[in-house]
């Protein structure tokens, strides 16, 4: 079955530096793969998708990257700032209509 | 619009009640599904519905039935509670024309 893997480690990070998250996948090859934010007690709210035949997706201060041969997606956010901290959540297609597989998370901390 | 609204946000049961999760879109989305969000485990796909009268299931449907009567409601229900069936309940719906989901405020289940 497709697996998803993100760091189960928070990530702790300065303020007004660059975090840098990793999903990787194992046993599918999606279509596209999706990010998410979720904030404590808050249902997750879309970030970026970005599609198989994309190298690289950008949205203000968010990047993302989708490397199809190593399985992997990165997330960077850059000028990080205390209220970037959130869990993200990585979600890949998984096939047919409407199924999203999602990780478990990583959840980041930027201190100032 | 109030997007995807879901009730009760807490909800204390014993084993053996059954209830019913409400979830509501104004976005005339095709699209819902419902997951459930256990600590340290990705978001898992319960039921999914691709449009009124049209339902299926996903990952870990065992326990619940769905109905999708309208496009905007999409009801979960429990049959038996069981204790591993606590767990924060989420439900999302996606327009037919993009992928992105967008999630309800979550139910914070109990079983006791």
């Amino acid at each position: 079955s497709q697996k998803i893997e993100q760091n189960s480690e928070a990530l702790n990070i300065q303020e007004g530096k660059t975090a840098t998250l990793t999903c990787n996948y194992t046993n599918y090859s999606p279509a596209y793969l999706q990010w998410y934010r979720q904030d404590p007690g808050r249902g997750p709210v879309f970030l970026l998708l970005i599609r198989e035949n994309e190298k690289e997706k950008r949205k203000e201060r968010l990047k993302v990257t989708f490397d199809t041969t190593l399985k992997q997606s990165l997330f960077h956010i850059t000028a990080s700032q205390p209220a970037d901290s959130a869990t993200y959540l990585c979600a890949l297609d998984g096939g047919g209509y409407n199924k999203l597989i999602f990780g478990a998370g990583t959840r980041l901390a930027v201190h100032p | 619009n109030a997007g995807v609204t879901q009730t009760p946000k807490f909800q204390v049961l014993k084993t053996g009640q059954s209830m019913t999760l409400q979830c509501a879109q104004d976005m005339n989305h095709e699209y819902m599904s419902w997951y459930r969000q256990d600590p340290g485990m990705g978001l898992r796909l319960i039921h999914y519905s691709v449009g009124a009268g049209i339902t299926d299931q996903g990952e870990v449907p065992n326990g619940y039935n769905v109905s999708r009567s309208t496009t905007e409601d999409f009801p979960l229900r429990l049959l038996s509670a069981a204790p591993s069936q606590t767990s924060v309940y989420f439900c999302a719906s996606r327009g037919s024309d993009a992928y992105e989901q967008y999630f309800g405020p979550g139910t914070r289940l109990t079983v006791t």
